[in-house]
């Protein structure tokens, strides 16, 4: 069984601050590892996706990834109310293209 | 930009009826996914569908569903005999070729109420 864990939160953080995501998961054989993010009713959205141990830095956004330890985060700098909504981590393994997905972390962004 | 489609946005059926639902993906993608949302819960993995035929599939796609892809464009889920917990919003992606999952695209999804 695939199992990607993430805490459900609420995670509140005050605007302008750092939001750190967090997301282990079951499978060693897991390849490549994505977050995305979901506004309530709507469809999940790619953010981020990394390969390789350590960090990778997109705009506001860093993927941070330690495959030793099963583990993989997020962080969101200056965070933004607009950033206000749900992330999913989901990770793909080498055995076929399907994507596994975390619960999800429910942020909000505090103006 | 080009974007996955999906119709109905909204569909109420009742328990023990067949529904369809649609998918236009992105035109030169070749794998095509369905996944589905219960309120509240995680997005889970139904079956991914390549060169007219399912590659892989979850537990969760049992004889109940299918898939086709009747036309070069449309892509559909059928559940025959709809259930009551079968109420999910259902999400259709699409990848242009193996390995190239970092570009996968959602549909804006149909939200299916069985009642």
């Amino acid at each position: 069984q695939k199992e990607v864990e993430q805490n459900s939160g609420p995670l509140s953080v005050p605007e302008g601050a750092i939001a750190s995501l967090n997301c282990t998961y079951s499978d060693r054989g897991s390849q490549s590892f994505f977050w995305y993010r979901q506004y309530s009713g709507k469809s999940p959205e790619l953010i981020m996706f990394i390969y390789s141990n350590g960090d990778k830095e997109d705009g506001r956004f860093t993927a941070q990834l330690n495959k030793a330890s099963q583990y993989v985060s997020l962080l969101i700098r200056d965070s933004q109310p607009s950033d206000s909504a749900t992330y999913l981590c989901a990770v793909n393994t080498n055995t076929g293209n399907q994507f596994y997905f975390g619960t999800g972390t429910s942020l909000t962004v505090i103006p | 930009e080009p974007e996955v489609t999906q119709t109905p946005s909204h569909q109420v059926t009742q328990m023990g009826q067949e529904v369809i639902l649609r998918c236009v993906p992105i035109s030169n993608h070749l794998y095509f996914y369905w996944y589905r949302q219960i309120l509240g819960q995680k997005v889970e993995f139904l079956v991914s569908f390549y060169n007219n035929e399912i590659s892989e599939k979850s537990e969760i796609f049992d004889d109940q569903f299918s898939v086709e892809r009747p036309d070069g464009s449309n892509f559909t889920l059928k559940i025959r005999s709809t259930k009551l917990e079968d109420s999910a919003m259902y999400f259709c992606a699409s990848i242009p070729r193996s390995g190239r999952v970092y570009e996968q695209y959602f549909g804006p999804g149909t939200r299916l109420t069985v009642t």
